[in-house]
């Protein structure tokens, strides 16, 4: 069964530092996104992207984050200067295109844990 | 603006028991209405969803009620088991159709079942 890969699963880096996390969406999607998941909080979008570029970005995805997807298969998230507060697992979701409302389903990998120390 | 509400926030039930869970939404336009089940260290995944409709959608011992003019829909596990112990989430979205955002999901705050053997 094709699946979401994201890496690393678990990532620690010193406030102020860049991180970039990686992932690999099911290969015949279009549409990526990115949530992240504080400790014991609901989940929360960040940002969509097609076609090349951002279709849509929350309030928490501000200058300091950016994605690419730099070669065709992998889609990645950059945090430029890190902050105690970015600590979250942060997922990676992708989904068929286009998502016209039938049977739309949003595949998550399993996460990454960044910790910002 | 919290567009959606879950509840209970945890949920203890014995093995063989009905478990409940409830959302309420405000946007009306959503029209895509999934509940996603989170095991711990994993992303959320499809379990079941519901388009507006139809009132009820049944897939094994999980079932979808969706009451539009309450703007509220449940998920009911019936013949709950331990397997089943994990977070649930609603996260309705509005299809690409009605002019959306490209799927972004907008998740409740989650509950935690926990089924007891």
């Amino acid at each position: 069964e094709p699946e979401v890969t994201q890496t690393p699963s678990h990532q620690v880096t010193q406030m102020g530092q860049e991180v970039i996390l990686r992932c690999v969406p099911i290969s015949n999607h279009l549409y990526f996104y990115w949530y992240r998941q504080i400790l014991g909080q609901k989940v929360e979008f960040l940002v969509s992207f097609y076609n090349n570029e951002i279709s849509e970005k929350s309030e928490i995805f501000d200058d300091q984050f950016s994605v690419e997807r730099p070669d065709g298969s992998n889609f990645t998230l950059k945090i430029r200067s890190t902050k105690l507060e970015d600590s979250a697992m942060y997922f990676c979701a992708s989904s068929e295109t286009p998502p016209r409302g039938i049977n739309t389903e949003a595949f998550f990998g399993q996460g990454t844990r960044l910790t910002v120390v | 603006q919290q567009q959606v509400k879950q509840s209970p926030q945890s949920l203890i039930v014995q093995k063989g028991g009905i478990s409940i869970i409830n959302c309420a939404y405000e946007n009306t336009a959503f029209d895509y209405f999934p509940w996603y089940q989170q095991f711990p260290g994993k992303g959320p995944a499809l379990l079941i969803a519901i388009r507006p409709d139809v009132s009820e959608k049944k897939e094994g011992r999980f079932t979808i009620s969706f009451n539009k003019s309450a703007k509220q829909f449940s998920l009911h596990i019936m013949d709950s088991q331990p397997g089943d112990s994990a977070t649930y989430f609603c996260a309705p979205l509005t299809s690409a159709d009605r002019g959306s955002t490209l799927g972004r999901l907008y998740f409740g705050r989650g509950t935690q079942l926990t089924v007891w053997p």
